[in-house]
């Protein structure tokens, strides 16, 4: 079965700087990865998706990259703010109605 | 627009007691629907997923159950509590398997 990796639980960094978090993944790409932000004792709440035939999505500060030859996605949050502070998750979709979640990565910008 | 309602937000229930979690979604219809659980510092485990009305399909062994009654209507059921099933538990629907998920905002069940 798949298994996600994501860098590390948590990521501290200061308020105008970029995020930069790591999605890894085993065994077959996916047919979509998507990305999830997760405030404390709240529902995951859905970002961006991305396919597999594609290398970049970009939303406002938020960019994606998805590399299936290193079986790898990259998030990033630029000019972070305080507010942009939650849980971020990746998520695998094998077409299959079978959305995988990772652990998450927790970041907190400091002002 | 759409919209997905979960109850109850929180529940304590003894050990060896029922279960019954409801969720249902409003201005769609035939969604995919899915249970997910989580437990703390963890990520979301699948439960149970269901592509319409009776079809239910089960990722993880265990007393747990879920039904679809409705297009709708997504029940997930226990008829004896464990302590093993205290966690966030998180109903979703999606349209598509190429669409994100919207999740409801989640039932935290203490199982004492």
């Amino acid at each position: 079965s798949q298994k996600i990796e994501q860098n590390s639980e948590a990521l501290n960094i200061q308020e105008g700087k970029t995020a930069t978090l790591t999605c890894n993944y085993t065994n077959y790409s996916p047919a979509y990865l998507q990305w999830y932000r997760q405030d404390p004792g709240r529902g995951p709440v859905f970002l961006l998706l991305i396919r597999e035939n594609e290398k970049e999505k970009r939303k406002e500060r938020l960019k994606v990259t998805f590399d299936t030859t290193l079986k790898q996605s990259l998030f990033h949050i630029t000019a972070s703010q305080p507010a942009d502070s939650a849980t971020y998750l990746c998520a695998l979709d094998m077409n299959d109605y079978k959305l995988s979640f990772g652990a998450g990565t927790t970041v907190t910008v400091r002002a | 627009s759409q919209t997905i309602h979960q109850w109850p937000a929180t529940l304590v229930q003894p050990v060896g007691s029922p279960l019954s979690l409801e969720c249902t979604v409003e201005g769609t219809s035939n969604p995919n629907l899915y249970w997910y659980r989580q437990a703390a510092g963890r990520g979301l485990q699948l439960l149970f997923y269901s592509v319409g009305i009776g079809q239910i399909s089960s990722e993880v062994p265990q007393n747990l159950s879920a039904s679809r009654p409705q297009d709708r209507q997504f029940i997930l059921s226990s008829k004896k509590l464990l302590l093993s099933d205290s966690g966030f538990y998180l109903c979703a629907w999606s349209g598509s398997t190429n669409y994100g998920y919207t999740f409801g905002s989640g039932t935290r069940l203490t199982v004492v």
